[in-house]
């Protein structure tokens, strides 16, 4: 069965400190995809990145960085320099089949972070 | 913007009635799910359509059901509402198949209040 786990329901930060969200993953596949989604007060749901289980280098997007390690089956997101406009609730969220059936997506029950100016 | 569109965007309804909630899906995709985002969690699956056929279902009860039109549209109805279906719906639309990447755009969401 698959499971999705994001044990910090709330973060707070002052404006310009680094922030780690963590994710810790179940699911008996070995392919496997991985997502990170933020949402805005508005609702709707933005996409950050998708890593498959296959890659675990870890990547950078600006101010945004992804630590994907296998061993310890946690995905964690770290936002460097945090905005105001960085508050937001953010899921990390898995996917088994993917390309070949249905690609539903598993989330997490989400981190609000709130970013304090 | 992902080019998803739901409508409509709020809906205030009583126990017991119906509801008809849509989805216009991005230019190219062939596929539509949908999620049911209870209040303070994460989104959950309810089912998939793809080319019309419903492709893999969460565990949710038959009164939830589905259609997906030619032009790749596709509909969520509720029967029977309970209080417990206030939720925000969220569809998201992809591409599966050899020339797609699977990847799911949302749209904004449907609010859904059962009083």
């Amino acid at each position: 069965a698959q499971k999705v786990t994001q044990a910090q329901t709330e973060i707070s930060v002052v404006e310009k400190e680094d922030v780690t969200l963590d994710c810790v993953y179940e699911t008996r596949d070995t392919t496997y995809y991985l997502f990170w989604y933020k949402q805005p007060p508005s609702g709707e749901l933005v996409f950050l990145i998708r890593r498959n289980s296959f890659d675990e280098q870890n990547e950078i997007s600006g101010r945004y960085s992804w630590n994907f390690q296998k061993s310890t089956s946690s995905f964690n997101f770290t936002i460097t320099a945090s905005q105001v406009v960085d508050s937001a609730v953010y899921f990390c969220a898995l996917s088994e089949a993917y390309q070949t059936g249905a690609n539903n997506l598993f989330f997490g029950t989400g981190t609000r972070l709130t970013v304090i100016p | 913007e992902t080019g998803v569109t739901q409508s409509p965007t709020h809906l205030i309804k009583t126990r017991g009635q119906q509801v008809t909630l849509r989805c216009s899906s991005q230019s190219g995709h062939n596929t539509v799910s949908w999620y049911q985002q209870a209040l303070g969690q994460g989104p959950q699956f309810i089912f998939q359509y793809y080319r019309e056929e419903e492709n893999g279902r969460g565990n949710f009860p038959p009164r939830f059901s589905g259609l997906q039109f030619p032009n790749y549209s596709s509909e969520l109805n509720v029967n029977a509402l309970e209080l417990d279906d206030s939720a925000l719906y969220l569809c998201a639309s992809s591409r599966l198949g050899l020339a797609g990447d699977g990847e799911q755009y949302f749209g904004p969401g449907t609010r859904l209040t059962v009083t």
